[in-house]
């Protein structure tokens, strides 16, 4: 159980671009989720926390115009990394919790290269 | 959240026990304990979490002294697929309570 999926796991785009990366809980109901980065060799940072249906809370240094976070249903939350450029290259992570143990159950991660 | 104390890195042998250590002497009487992994490229995995009483699952035991300043994550036949990095994080029990990862313990099981 506590089953977190991501997609897309690797994308590579152009710098300027989009990309949208999707963290479902399959088999549970997440109130909440999270969303992290690391760069190589580097712990991971806490960018923002997600709460169903209303609005992310973002880390200090974090852009929320850039980095859009959107929890519209229990299983589902998306990252939309805005107008992408090469510093953005990283690995980004989400979790999510549920009410019962306090545990975060994380997704594999995806890996984003913008050239 | 509590601070936490890792060894940044250590070794075992392949099938020995590996007993990861963490202080946490600040810890707060809500604070839980819990310890995940990260397996190079991959998303950490949750492993085991306790308050105050020894802890024990499929993966791992998780002891904590009786003052709660220190705890330590014993994998009992530690074997190749081991190999990652393992975090200590305290925090209330909250599900919407974020974690904060610090360094670590690079733990290396060596054939």
């Amino acid at each position: 159980g506590a089953v977190v999926s991501q997609h897309p796991s690797r994308v590579i785009c152009k710098s300027g671009t989009s990309v949208k990366i999707e963290c479902r809980s399959l088999d549970f109901q997440a109130t909440t989720m999270f969303w992290y980065r690391q760069f190589p060799k580097q712990s991971l940072m806490l960018m923002a926390t997600s709460n169903e249906g209303s609005k992310a809370t973002y880390e200090q240094g974090v852009e929320k115009d850039k980095f859009l976070i959107n929890h519209a249903s229990l299983t589902l939350s998306t990252l939309t990394v805005t107008s992408a450029h090469p510093e953005d290259s990283s690995f980004y992570i989400c979790s999510a919790t549920t009410l019962g143990d306090g545990a975060q159950y994380f997704g594999p991660g995806t890996r984003l290269l913008v050239l | 959240d509590a601070k936490t104390t890792q060894p940044p890195s250590m070794d075992c042998a392949e099938g020995r026990a590996a007993n990861l250590p963490c202080n946490h002497s600040t810890i707060s009487g809500n604070e839980y304990v819990y310890w995940y992994r990260q397996i190079h490229s991959q998303g950490p995995q949750y492993i085991i979490h306790g308050l105050k009483n020894n802890e024990t699952n499929e993966m791992a035991s998780l002891i904590i002294t009786e003052d709660r300043k220190s705890s330590t994550l014993i994998l009992p036949h530690a074997t190749l697929r081991d190999t990652a990095v393992y975090y200590c994080i305290v925090r209330v029990r909250d599900a919407g309570n974020m974690l904060t990862f610090g360094g670590g313990t690079r733990l290396m099981v060596k054939p």
